[in-house]
């Protein structure tokens, strides 16, 4: 079973930021925050990851709180094409079995 | 272009009969992953192979099985099928077995319908 709580739908109007958030209670200090996302049936994407300290790409910001029980996926600009399903993923480095919940399905609105 | 080729993009057969889908994985990569994803679900995780050795199992059912061979692609084999093995079905590679930077690539999926 996936470890992580995420709502079920979010909009956003296109140009504002995106702020997704995850619910990881029960993650371990070894686990990892992963982020990925699906366009409509597209095989998924890798976004962002990260331990405890916020990360930034040229995708998206990750914010960890520091009891790392939750974080945040920031897409800065959302436009139209951000709209997908977004899966937030803990996962241990030796732990094969990626397991994806069912995710955040985002809208943006022009 | 993530650079996993998967085929066939699309496949319709009729129910008992046996499938054979294929996943090429990135250049370098040693880990393949298999996942199943029916209308409206989640992904769901099936196996992973790791430069050609079973690394993880998920809920795979009998009927299904995969492979890896020495070039590093994968096969996943779908016998017997039923109506309910109609899905996407998704392979994603990984430079490494595990780990915390081994980020996954997934391909563009095989859409198998079952009639």
């Amino acid at each position: 079973d996936a470890k992580t709580t995420q709502p079920t739908s979010m909009d956003c109007a296109e140009g504002r930021a995106a702020n997704l958030p995850c619910n990881h209670s029960t993650i371990s200090g070894n686990e990892y925050v992963y982020w990925y996302r699906q366009i409509h049936s597209q095989g998924p994407q890798y976004i962002i990851h990260g331990l405890k300290n916020n990360e930034t790409n040229e995708m998206a910001s990750l914010i960890i709180t520091e009891d790392r029980k939750s974080s945040t996926l920031i897409l800065p600009h959302a436009t139209l094409r951000d709209t997908a399903v977004y899966y937030c993923i803990v996962r241990v480095g030796k732990d094969d079995k990626i397991i994806f919940g069912k995710g955040t399905r985002l809208h943006i609105l022009p | 272009d993530s650079g996993v080729t998967q085929t066939p993009k699309h496949l319709i057969t009729a129910t008992g009969q046996r499938v054979t889908l294929r996943c090429s994985p990135r250049s370098g990569d040693l880990s393949v992953y298999w996942y199943q994803q029916s209308l409206d679900q989640g992904l769901q995780f099936l196996i992973q192979y790791y430069n050609g050795e079973e690394r993880a199992k998920g809920n795979i059912l009998e009927r299904f099985s995969a492979q890896q061979f020495p070039d590093l692609h994968s096969e996943l084999n779908l016998s017997s099928l039923e109506l309910g093995d109609s899905a996407l079905y998704f392979c994603a590679s990984s430079v490494l077995a595990g780990g915390p930077t081994g980020e996954l690539f997934f391909g563009e999926g095989s859409r198998l319908t079952v009639l």
